[in-house]
């Protein structure tokens, strides 16, 4: 089955710490993955995707297909990070399929 | 600069009231997406439309139906709103092929009581 867990609902860090939000995934083929992040009263938007090996906001995400996962890492977490992450795969039939979301709380 | 507007950002009906939530799009996307989204939920699909007139359902399309009458508008309709219904509702938009970003709506709050 075709299924993105993100195994925290939330995440408390202090500011300056290092975050690391976790994904992963069962797929068959080969995967298209996104993280995708809502700020308080914003709408979501697009963080960053696999395939451009990115780095947004100073988040990276690295697509370790041993491991099916993808997850989100930032070595130094600013208040401003706060918000909720969704991880996201894109299969064959092109209807993304979702993670219920990590809410990250950066704490100063 | 993409813009996805939804018609209203807060609204509250009755049970059993026909509603319309209306989304617009300005960037001429051929894919256009209805999610709901609750708390511990996340995202759920409920329709897309990947061409005007053309919709498919998504993962939970019960209670609900669509109209895309001109590629720029996607409306979803709740023939009769029930309690359970009350959610936020998501619009989104997406070039053709899939692989693109999807651009969200604003949201809009749903209250059925």
């Amino acid at each position: 089955a075709q299924r993105v867990t993100q195994p925290e609902k939330l995440l408390s860090v202090f500011k300056g710490a290092p975050v690391e939000l976790k994904c992963n995934y069962s797929y068959s083929g080969s995967p298209e993955l996104f993280w995708y992040v809502q700020y308080s009263r914003q709408r979501l938007q697009l963080l960053l995707r696999h395939i451009s090996r990115e780095s947004i906001k100073g988040f990276t995400a690295d697509l370790n297909k041993g491991e099916t996962s993808f997850h989100l890492k930032k070595p130094f977490a600013q208040e401003e990070d706060s918000a909720m992450y969704y991880c996201a795969l894109l299969p064959h039939n092109r209807k993304l399929i979702w993670g219920l979301g990590t809410s990250l709380a950066v704490n100063p | 600069d993409v813009k996805v507007t939804q018609s209203s950002r807060y609204l509250v009906k009755r049970t059993g009231e026909k509603v319309f939530l209306e989304c617009v799009q300005d960037m001429d996307h051929e894919n256009m997406f209805w999610y709901r989204q609750d708390p511990g939920l996340g995202l759920r699909l409920i329709y897309f439309s990947y061409d005007v007139k053309m919709k498919e359902k998504g993962d939970i399309p019960e209670g609900y139906s669509v109209s895309r009458e001109k590629k720029e508008r996607f409306s979803l309709i709740l023939e009769s709103a029930s309690t359970n219904q009350t959610s936020m509702y998501l619009c989104a938009s997406s070039l053709s092929g899939g692989g693109y970003e999807q651009y969200f709506g604003p949201g809009t709050r749903l209250t059925v009581t």
